[in-house]
């Protein structure tokens, strides 16, 4: 398909664990974001990638989330030390290049126990 | 920073009625306003945006407005149907920043 693919779906995992979420842009798209949406909530923005640099980190909560995006396409989300508050739906969005519409994945929602 | 603020939080309307959102933003440098409706478990599906330099665009059934001098702008969905209801979400960008600062989500149900 043509748009923002999400990897897993679903992650359940128990605290303390560390996870990797993974975001496949659609094809072509130079700028990358994270989100995370908890339930009854509006997307809160954690990351923005614009090619392989990270433009703007501001919105990540602490020092256990990290993202990277080594080829300027896949980016992976990682978050060390889980604890149980980072359960939420993780989303993804690419746009052609900032500043431009930015168009979601489906989302890994993510689960700890 | 940027803070938006929606409203209603829900609003239920008759098959065919009209539908408004309103939304206010606090960053003047704000220049890019996306609308972007959500169903039930799935992805936020961009349906409608405005820039700065416009004041009203429309899309079949549906239009934006924004008023830059008083920070506001509105979805307006005219004659709704039930497949129209869905959690729908306004955001803001500032022209210095690429990040989406979504308000908190209006649940518009619509009653056949």
């Amino acid at each position: 398909g043509a748009g923002v693919s999400q990897t897993p779906s679903n992650k359940v995992t128990e605290k303390g664990k560390y996870v990797e979420l993974r975001c496949d842009p659609i094809s072509g798209h130079t700028a990358l974001y994270w989100y995370r949406q908890s339930l009854g909530q509006g997307p809160e923005f954690l990351i923005y990638f614009q090619g392989t640099g990270a433009a703007d980190d501001s919105g990540l909560p602490n020092d256990r989330f990290f993202a990277v995006r080594p080829e300027g396409s896949v980016s992976t989300l990682k978050i060390q030390r889980t604890e149980r508050g980072d359960s939420a739906v993780y989303l993804c969005a690419s746009s052609l290049t900032g500043n431009q519409p930015q168009h979601f994945g489906d989302g890994t929602r993510l689960s700890i126990l | 920073g940027e803070n938006v603020e929606q409203h209603p939080s829900t609003l239920s309307v008759q098959e065919g009625d009209s539908a408004v959102i309103k939304c206010t933003y606090s960053d003047s440098a704000s220049n890019y306003f996306p609308w972007y409706k959500q169903e039930l478990g799935k992805r936020p599906q961009l349906i409608i945006d405005i820039r700065s330099n416009v004041g009203e665009k429309k899309d079949q059934r549906i239009a934006v407005t924004l008023n830059k001098t008083a920070k506001h702008f509105s979805l307006h969905i005219t004659e709704t149907q039930p497949e129209d209801s869905a959690v729908y979400f306004c955001a803001a960008i500032s022209y210095n920043t690429d990040k989406l600062i979504f308000g908190t989500g209006t649940r518009l149900q619509v009653f056949p």
